[in-house]
Formats: C-alpha cells, structure tokens, sequence
C-alpha cells in the first residue's frame, strides 16, 4: 500500500523559504519508474503541478516557478524535500505530494495515483 | 507550457443522469491525459489515465475518450456520491503537467 504524508510549517513569512517533507511508504524511489511530484492547490483553484523528483537527479518542472523551486530525495529514507524560496501571499496553498507511476511500453504515461492528504501553508 | 481548456465550468445534473465533461489542448498532447475527481477538503481522486484507461477500483460509470487536443469525461447513471469537482490534466512532454480549471459538478 502507498503512503505519503506532508510535513512543514503551516504558516510562513513573506520573502521567506518553505521546506516541505514528504515522508513515503509502499514503493522506492530508485525506481525507474515511479516519480514523486509536488502539487499546490490554492483556496477554490484547479490543482498546480511544481515539480517531481525521480531516480535521476533531473527535476521535472515548468520554467515559470523553476528559478524559486528545489527538490531533492533521499532515497535511504523514502523521503522529497520541497524548497521553494521568496513565498509571496500568492503562495498560500495546500501543498500535496503525489506517487507519480509511469506506465505504458514506453512509461509513457505520468499517473498521479497516490495522493498524500495535503497540508496547508499560509503566507502572511 | 499547454494549457488545458475545461468546460463547462458547472453543472447541475439529476440521479440517474449521463454528463460529460470536456478538456481542450492548446497543442496535440496524444493520448496523456488523465482525470480526476475531487470532493472538499480531499485530495483529487484519479478515475482515468491514457484519456480512456480507468483506474482500478473505479466504477465503470466513469469512461473517457479522445485524442490529439479533444477530450471528454463521460459519468453514467449519476449517484449523489458523484458530486464533486473534476479536472483533467496532461502530462505530455515536459512539465508542467497543467490541470483544467475544473468542472463543478451538482446532483
């Protein structure tokens, strides 16, 4: 079974850095086909993708957010970090972190099936 | 970065209903999508991947079709329990794997 939990501060700062933890179970990260992303939701909006860690040291993100954000990952202890730096108010979201399995013949497929339970971080 | 154009943005159905739900790319993005649903306070839920695989454990009320820049969620013989929000996302190519903005869904 696949677990994720998110760990973190609830309230930051503006011009602050956030670090979130997500503490896994249930599967590796060095395989080579699994992912863990990070995904923001802020108050009544459509989910964001930030980033996702996999085995490779490559992180997956858009160019919009990439100079704000880090991940890394410590596969010994099944756990991502989420570094994202200068928070603004526009920050204020809940933060999930999703197991990312990539199937198909090619892993072609990026399938966010596992979600951690969200934690809420403000920024004020 | 594609953008995933969602409608409508609500819905009023009743039990028993058959709704669909569309998703339009900004460029040709195959067969990735995928689509979730999510009920307040909850993380989204997947239903279905490759535009048209369901999850398992997933009703077989939940089905999905397209390809290219044309998707839609199809809900079949609406339950109260479907209430919920629904969004699709892509995962074509390089990140960010976009979301809709969302389709409200009442019964």
């Amino acid at each position: 079974q696949i677990t994720l939990k998110e760990s973190g501060p609830t309230l930051v700062k503006p011009s602050q850095t956030l670090t979130l933890t997500c503490t896994f179970s249930g599967f590796s990260l060095s395989s080579d086909d699994v992912g863990v992303a990070w995904i923001r939701q802020s108050p009544g909006k459509a989910p964001e993708w930030l980033a996702m860690a996999t085995w490779s040291d490559r992180m997956h993100s858009g160019p919009s957010l990439r100079s704000r954000l880090a991940v890394t990952k410590d596969t010994s202890k099944n756990q991502v970090v989420l570094t994202m730096t200068d928070m603004g108010p526009a920050d204020t979201a809940t933060y999930f972190c999703v197991h990312v399995d990539m199937r198909g013949d090619y892993r072609e497929h990026y399938v966010s099936d596992s979600w951690g339970q969200g934690t809420l971080v403000t920024v004020s | 970065d594609i953008q995933m154009n969602q409608s409508p943005s609500s819905l009023s159905a009743s039990v028993g209903d058959r709704v669909t739900i569309s998703c339009r790319a900004s460029q040709g993005i195959e067969k990735s999508v995928a689509w979730f649903q999510q009920k307040a306070g909850k993380a989204p839920r997947l239903l279905l991947y490759a535009a048209s695989r369901l999850e398992t454990g997933v009703s077989s009320r939940f089905s999905g079709s397209g390809s290219g820049t044309d998707f839609t969620l199809f809900i079949s013989r609406l339950q109260p329990e479907d209430s919920a929000t629904y969004y699709c996302q892509h995962y074509y190519g390089h990140a960010p794997y976009t979301f809709g903005q969302g389709t409200k869904l009442d019964i």
